[in-house]
């Protein structure tokens, strides 16, 4: 079956502008989460969504938020952004909870904004 | 999630078993250890998880001590591909679909 898609692979921004970066999840699977990967911090959680409703909340601004449409596809949004935003942007998709180990990342959309 | 600490880096001969430490001295009892492992400009993948006992399934095993204060995950004939940085995770079962990564160990094998 398809894994977790990730859209656009690659992208560049310039500082001071918006992006909104996309995930759709595995076939059934109802929860995605997100999370932020830079060098310097490592793998950081974001945020999590589950049919429709953010059900947790990793330590970021405001800048970044997000949704979950009705078919559990996902969007992320960055406003105003910043050179430190630059990094590799995971989602997770998961049936249910994460015990049941069917928690599968994409590969991520890498923004490096100049 | 208790706090977990692995070695930064290690070393394996193709074919031979990689043997990943992990400590979490101050993992409580219904934390189960979750490994992860990143291969280059992909996201993480699944390996194993556990709470007391040893497991085994197709790609590793995973050896917790009997007081659980740390564990190890065995890769029993490292390849190539198997080169990758390897998370280990201690959280319970009601915290959520997220997860606290740590460093990680960042496995090189080398033929």
């Amino acid at each position: 079956k398809a894994g977790v898609t990730q859209t656009p692979r690659y992208l560049i921004k310039t500082r001071g502008q918006q992006v909104t970066l996309s995930c759709s999840p595995i076939s059934g699977h109802r929860s995605v989460s997100w999370y932020q990967q830079t060098p310097g911090q490592g793998l950081q959680f974001l945020f999590e969504y589950f049919s429709e409703t953010q059900r947790n909340k990793g330590n970021f601004p405001g800048r970044f938020s997000g949704r979950q449409f009705s078919n559990s596809r996902s969007e992320m949004n960055v406003s105003t952004l910043e050179l430190g935003d630059s990094a590799l942007y995971l989602c997770a998709s998961s049936l249910g909870s994460l015990v049941n180990y069917g928690y599968t990342f994409g590969s991520g959309t890498r923004l490096t904004v100049v | 999630d208790a706090k977990t600490t692995q070695p930064p880096s290690m070393d394996c001969a193709e074919g031979r078993a990689a043997n990943l430490p992990c400590n979490h001295s101050t993992i409580s009892g219904n934390e189960y250890v979750y490994w992860y492992r990143q291969i280059h400009s992909q996201g993480p993948q699944y390996i194993i998880h556990g709470l007391k006992n040893n497991e085994t399934n197709e790609m590793a095993s995973l050896i917790i001590t009997e007081d659980r204060k740390s564990s190890t995950l065995i890769l029993p004939h490292a390849t190539l591909r198997d080169t990758a940085v390897y998370y280990c995770i201690a959280r319970t079962n009601n915290a959520g679909n997220m997860l606290t990564f740590g460093g990680g160990t960042r496995l090189m094998v080398k033929p």
